[in-house]
């Protein structure tokens, strides 16, 4: 069974950083497209980055320059390292699968809440 | 870029047909995706290049897409079907890939 669990969000500072993990089972993160997808209190969807297969990462303008996806191969793992966070940034953090780089998210984890406030 | 459109809420009363739009600039040529989501919950997706279901989501569900408008059906809606719902693009114009939600349509069933 496919399973993706978040977890360390939490309350920080504005300007401050957090890192957020995605455990995987199920299957491998390595071979696949893997995203984060971030929805803001009460608001909708907005993809923030991808790491693709063979590696090479993506991210939304808005979160460009701060924020970093990687993954940990053998704990099957993947992370979002977020720097310089702004209020903006608050909201449900996702890790989502891409099944196929140019169609749709097949598998979400629950979400972790990033709060981003002083 | 590419920008999607949603009403947003529809309104529906138990056992009629729901319909939710999702608006771009020559939507037809892409393929739509559709996420169901309920408070609290992580989005299910419900209908995957523009029409087929994944397995597990009822056939009361549907999807097309055409000119500049997707839509979702859903039949016969269900006190269970009250959620938001999401469509979703793949943009490739901008210079990085860019995976495009529209903003969201709440259903609510009367």
């Amino acid at each position: 069974e496919v399973q993706l669990v978040e977890s360390g969000g939490g309350l920080v500072q504005p300007g401050g950083s957090l890192r957020l993990s995605c455990a995987a089972s199920g299957f491998t993160v390595s071979s696949n497209y893997m995203s984060w997808v971030r929805q803001a209190p009460g608001k909708g969807l907005e993809w923030v980055s991808v790491i693709y297969s063979g590696g090479s990462t993506y991210y939304a303008d808005s979160v460009k320059g701060r924020f970093t996806i990687s993954r940990d191969n053998s704990k099957n793992t993947l992370y979002l390292q977020m720097n310089s966070l702004r209020a903006e940034d608050t909201a449900v953090y996702y890790c989502a699968r891409n099944l196929i780089l140019t169609g749709y998210f097949d598998y979400w984890g629950q979400g972790t809440l990033v709060t981003v406030s002083s | 870029s590419y920008v999607l459109t949603q009403p947003p809420s529809v309104s529906v009363a138990p056992g009629k047909t729901a319909r939710i739009t999702c608006g771009g600039n020559n939507i037809g040529s892409k393929s739509v995706h559709w996420y169901q989501q309920k408070p609290g919950q992580a989005p299910v997706l419900v209908i995957y290049y523009d029409s087929d279901r994944p397995s597990g989501i009822p056939e009361r569900f549907s999807g097309s897409n055409s000119g500049n408008t997707a839509t979702l059906t859903i039949s016969r809606v269900e006190a269970g079907d009250e959620a938001d719902y999401y469509c979703q693009v793949w943009d490739s114009s901008s210079d990085h890939p860019n995976w495009v939600f529209g903003g969201g349509t709440k259903l609510t069933v009367l």
